[in-house]
């Protein structure tokens, strides 16, 4: 159980258009879901802490109007990067809080902005 | 807030040899702490997790962490490696359940034949 599918796993965009990514939890309800970046060979970044119904709760540092997360529902976030340069390319991982029994984490986009 | 450092940012071992994965922490408040796999180009994976109870936890592909309280460390371990646990380690702790992880830098693992 506990499962998390991020989509899409890879993708290439044009400089100034905007990519949505999705991150669904297949087998639980998290109200709870977070965002990360990840550059080369570096850690795992929090970008934002979404919650259901709720409007997203960004890191400082990072911008809301470019980074776009929607919680619509309990098994559903998307994060779209709008008007994407090339220094948004990057690895974004989602994971989906399910309480006390931890976190489970997507597979990752890599985005590559062109 | 908390807070994980990471003292390795490389650990080279021989295939079969024991390793150790070194993790400390600070925090103000009680910690959940977690250790998670990396391979390339793929999200993480659980390890082990340490949220109560007995400081010696045991987690997936043979590997084992004990939480120590007073030195405020959480050390992976594994007895003998292979060459497919070449991958990145991180080490995370949170204060709660929905509460955000934060991350260790990371730990790269590579195992030599």
């Amino acid at each position: 159980g506990a499962v998390v599918s991020q989509h899409p796993s890879r993708v290439i965009c044009k400089s100034g258009t905007s990519v949505k990514i999705e991150c669904r939890s297949l087998d639980f309800q998290a109200t709870t879901m977070f965002w990360y970046r990840q550059f080369p060979k570096q850690s795992l970044m929090l970008m934002a802490t979404s919650n259901e119904g709720s409007k997203a709760t960004y890191e400082q540092g990072v911008e809301k109007d470019k980074f776009l997360i929607n919680h619509a529902s309990l098994t559903l976030s998307t994060l779209t990067v709008t008007s994407a340069h090339p220094e948004d390319s990057s690895f974004y991982i989602c994971s989906a809080s399910k309480g006390s029994d931890g976190y489970t984490f997507g597979s990752g986009t890599r985005l590559t902005v062109v | 807030a908390q807070s994980v450092t990471q003292l390795d940012s490389q650990v080279p071992v021989f295939e079969e040899a024991p390793v150790e994965l070194r993790c400390n922490y600070s925090s103000s408040v009680s910690v959940y702490l977690f250790w998670y796999v990396q391979y390339p180009n793929q999200g993480l994976q659980l390890l082990l997790k340490y949220l109560s109870g007995s400081t010696l936890v045991k987690g997936i592909n043979g590997f084992e962490a004990e939480f120590n309280k007073s030195q405020t460390s959480f050390h992976l371990r594994k007895p003998s490696v292979h060459i497919s646990d070449t991958a990145e380690y991180f080490c995370a702790v949170s204060a709660g359940g929905n509460e955000k992880l934060t991350f260790g830098t990371g730990t790269r693992l590579t195992i030599i034949p």
